[in-house]
């Protein structure tokens, strides 16, 4: 069955720390893999993206993930978080010709401690 | 940059009203979306359209119904409203390369 697993439901890190997101997907084409993040009250917000080449994607506001096959995994990272960071994230993933259609995980809130 | 709108950002009705929700994008995307969020249940998908006047059952179609009757608009239609659709209501296009861009969503609440 295609999943998405964010196996985070909540984390908590101090302002200035690193970041790491997790996402595991199942999924039987090669797939795109997405993040997203959802400030309160608003919608999905493009973090960055992977469809094939580099492994290591860069997004906007300072996030990268890497793409690793052998461990069907999506990790979101930030090298140091800022406040305004706190917010939920979502991985999902998708796949050539399916039109568009995506498969969300459950999101990880982000809270960042001053 | 992709600009997908939606009409309201919060709406109250009454139970048993029929509701409208909109949603605009400005990008000639052919594939539209909508979903509903609700805590601890992520992102549900309702409906989607691949073209005008074609439409596709989601996850969750029933109680809900849509329109798309122009390629840059796709609304979301509640026939008859009750308090189990109170929820946060997302509309998304996507593009070529299969990325899905979000409105900033209409949070309903039905009394």
């Amino acid at each position: 069955a295609q999943s998405v697993t964010q196996p985070d439901i909540h984390i908590t890190v101090s302002e200035g720390a690193s970041l790491e997101l997790r996402c595991n997907y199942s999924y039987g084409a090669t797939p795109y893999l997405f993040w997203y993040v959802q400030s309160p009250g608003q919608g999905l917000q493009l973090l960055l993206k992977y469809f094939s080449g580099d492994t290591l994607v860069q997004g906007i506001k300072g996030f990268e993930a890497e793409f690793k096959r052998s461990q069907s995994s999506f990790n979101l990272r930030k090298p140091s978080v800022h406040w305004s960071d706190a917010a939920e994230y979502f991985c999902a993933v998708g796949a050539r010709n399916q039109g568009g259609k995506l498969i969300f995980g459950q999101g990880t809130e982000l809270s960042v401690k001053p | 940059d992709v600009k997908v709108t939606q009409s309201s950002r919060y709406l109250v009705k009454r139970t048993g009203e029929k509701v409208f929700l909109e949603c605009v994008q400005d990008m000639d995307h052919e594939n539209m979306f909508w979903y509903r969020q609700d805590p601890g249940l992520g992102l549900r998908l309702i409906y989607f359209s691949y073209d005008v006047k074609m439409k596709e059952k989601g996850d969750i179609p029933e109680g809900y119904s849509v329109s798309r009757e122009k390629k840059e608009r796709f609304s979301l239609i509640l026939e008859s409203a009750s308090t189990n659709q109170t929820s946060m209501y997302l509309c998304a296009s996507a593009d070529w390369q299969e990325t899905q861009y979000f409105g900033p969503g209409t949070r309903l609440l039905v009394l």
